[in-house]
């Protein structure tokens, strides 16, 4: 079966760091995805590993580690426009994602 | 514009009707997928295309649900019979065979 968890919410202020944490067991793995998602929105693309370690583009970074099934998301520098749903997602051989729920990040003053 | 784009962005029907979803996606694209979200869930795959053809329609929820791809562009999807229970986000992505997927605005369905 296919199952991917990740928070559905976390608070932090402006100015401060977030660590998304995203665990996943699923039948085939082509790589994973974190989208970011605005109320009202389509997901719009944040980062993509399918090698292990740690990815950095700017103030995002995302980290894999396939044996552990576990990937996480960290956004640096809080800002308020940052309050968002983060979607988790594993890629299968096909090319289809397989979504977590999203966790829903409030940024506060 | 360059990005993938869907019709219409909202629409109402009544249950029992069929409805029909447009997307359009990036030019070049030869991937193209459709998810569904529904009300504070996470997105929920539907069917794949590679050009023309679907490798994967394993999400498609019932035999009401059918999609197609015409010269490896455009795609509709058609809901046949609508349910209340049919009434989400319907969203279109496309990419290039291994990399991020783009999603389009969405279209929101509402069945009365």
């Amino acid at each position: 079966g296919q199952n991917i968890d990740q928070p559905t919410e976390m608070t932090a202020t402006e100015g401060a760091i977030v660590q998304i944490n995203c665990t996943y067991q699923t039948s085939g793995f082509n790589g994973l995805f974190w989208y970011q998602q605005h109320a009202g929105e389509a997901p719009t693309f944040l980062s993509y590993n399918v090698l292990d370690g740690l990815e950095e583009k700017g103030r995002f970074s995302s980290f894999l580690s396939r044996s552990k099934g576990y990937s996480y998301l960290l956004l640096k520098e809080l800002q308020m426009k940052d309050s968002a749903s983060y979607l988790c997602a594993v890629r299968s051989r096909w090319g289809k994602l397989q979504f977590g729920a999203g966790t829903q990040v409030v940024v506060t003053p | 514009g360059a990005g993938v784009s869907q019709s219409p962005s909202n629409k109402v029907t009544e249950k029992g009707k069929d409805v029909e979803l447009r997307c359009d996606p990036i030019s070049g694209h030869t991937a193209l997928y459709w998810y569904r979200q529904s009300l504070g869930q996470g997105l929920e795959f539907l069917i794949y295309f590679q050009g023309n053809s679907a490798p994967d329609k394993s999400g498609l929820p019932s035999d009401r649900f059918s999609a197609e791809r015409t010269g490896g562009s455009v795609s509709t999807l058609t809901i046949q019979r609508t349910q209340q229970e049919d009434s989400a986000v319907y969203l279109c992505a496309s990419s290039l065979i291994e990399n991020e997927q783009f999603f389009g605005p969405g279209t929101r369905l509402t069945v009365l």
